[in-house]
């Protein structure tokens, strides 16, 4: 059974500060997404990484892929309130049909 | 460009009930997936269906529980004789091709008194 393990759980920052977010897991992915849901809505894909090593910008957010392919981290520079949610994780591990979400970082900007 | 939809985005049922949920995948997406998410719990896969097949259940309750993805229509979750159990908000995500960013509606949030 793959398992991604999400840290910190809860995350809680004022405005302007940087955060990382931790996505772990022993087993090896054929592809990694971070998603970001908001209190009654469903979760919106933010990236998709592929490649040991890769490393993708979105903004203020800086994405990055393990070596190994087990592991993802998620950089924020300069908090804004309206990053404010929860940030999942999911794995895909090639040859089954699901994807496996990690519980999530809720993260909390203060103004 | 309408994304995935999902109907009703709220229901209520009562115990012994059935409860039918909708989901329209975004347009050209041919694969769709439910999953559950319970307070405090991650998304959990139950069902990943193509037109007209059911390609992996292997999450979804092999008793009242099903689902469907007819040639023409929205693909539907049913939970027959409902439990308090089964309150969660329920997910429907489609995807051009397989499990790779899957793009997710709205959610159907379920509560069973």
């Amino acid at each position: 059974t793959q398992l991604l393990e999400q840290s910190p759980q809860f995350l809680s920052i004022q405005e302007g500060e940087n955060l990382t977010v931790y996505c772990n897991s022993s087993s090896v992915f054929s592809s990694l997404q971070w998603y970001r849901q908001e209190p009654g809505e469903g979760p919106v894909l933010l990236v998709t990484v592929v490649t040991g090593g890769e490393v993708k910008k979105l903004k203020r957010l800086t994405f990055q892929f393990g070596d190994a392919r087990k592991d993802s981290s998620l950089h924020i520079t300069a908090a804004q309130p309206g990053d404010t949610g929860l940030y999942l994780c999911a794995g895909e591990g090639g040859s089954n049909y699901k994807l496996t979400f990690g519980k999530g970082t809720l993260l909390t900007v203060n103004p | 460009n309408a994304g995935v939809m999902q109907n009703p985005r709220h229901l209520v049922r009562r115990r012994g009930q059935e409860a039918r949920l909708r989901c329209s995948p975004m347009k050209g997406h041919s694969h769709v997936y439910w999953y559950r998410q319970l307070p405090e719990e991650g998304l959990k896969f139950m069902v990943y269906l193509q037109k007209e097949n059911i390609i992996d259940e292997s999450g979804m309750p092999k008793e009242r529980f099903s689902a469907e993805f007819p040639k023409e229509g929205p693909s539907i979750l049913r939970i027959q004789q409902v439990v308090r159990g089964d309150s969660a908000a329920y997910f429907c995500a489609s995807s051009p091709v397989g499990p790779r960013e899957q793009f997710f509606g709205p959610g159907t949030r379920l509560t069973v008194l």
